[in-house]
């Protein structure tokens, strides 16, 4: 099977830099995606990496560790509106390439 | 405008009752999946179907059923079988590797 950690929750200040880590046990990794979600809405996608390295989209980065199992999601100059709860999400080939989701992580941007 | 609808927005149900929720896209993927999600949980996959006329279970799949017909459509009906269905329900379709989900519906078990 799959399995992901993730931390529940997170704070953070308006304008800081926040890093939302994410480990997984899988036996097919194919990819690791990450998804915001929020409070009363639906996920919205944000990353994907397949290969190692950083991906970078405006103020949202994600990085992957395929040797390590790990993998991050770096948000900077945080808003308020970064307030949401946000999710890492494997790929596995010997699941039907489905996805399975972590727990999320809360994370609560203060003035 | 293309993307996923679903509906009703909030349902409510007695026990014993089963109910069908609707999801429609006009992204026109192959792929659609059904996820529940508990407060404060992440999402937890009940059913997905790659292609029309086929579906598979995903991990919470007892107490639901869904059907594949057309492309466009995915209707997942909760069951009286399904002992504790109060959750947020979200459905979701793909092409390649990103998901694109619906709004949701919030089903409340009365």
């Amino acid at each position: 099977g799959q399995s992901l950690e993730q931390p529940s929750e997170v704070t953070a200040v308006e304008g800081a830099i926040v890093q939302i880590n994410c480990t997984y046990q899988t036996s097919g990794f194919y990819g690791l995606s990450w998804y915001q979600q929020h409070d009363g809405g639906a996920p919205t996608f944000l990353s994907y990496n397949g290969l190692d390295g950083l991906e970078e989209t405006g103020r949202f980065s994600s990085f992957l560790s395929r040797s390590d199992s790990y993998g991050y999601l770096l948000l900077q100059e945080l808003q308020m509106k970064d307030s949401a709860s946000y999710f890492c999400a494997v790929r596995d080939r010997n699941a039907g390439n489905m996805l399975t989701f972590g727990g999320g992580t809360r994370l609560m941007v203060k003035p | 405008d293309g993307g996923i609808t679903q509906s009703p927005k909030y349902l409510f149900r007695k026990e014993g009752q089963n109910v069908t929720l609707s999801c429609e896209q006009n992204l026109n993927h192959d792929a659609m999946y059904w996820y529940r999600q508990d407060p404060g949980q992440g999402l937890r996959l009940i059913y997905y179907s790659q292609i029309v006329n086929d579906f598979q279970k995903g991990d919470i799949a007892e107490g639901y059923s869904v059907s594949r017909e057309k492309k466009e459509s995915f209707p997942l009906t909760v069951t009286s079988a399904q002992k504790n269905p109060t959750a947020f329900y979200l459905c979701a379709s793909s092409m390649v590797d990103t998901q694109y989900f619906g709004p949701g519906t919030r089903l409340t078990v009365l």
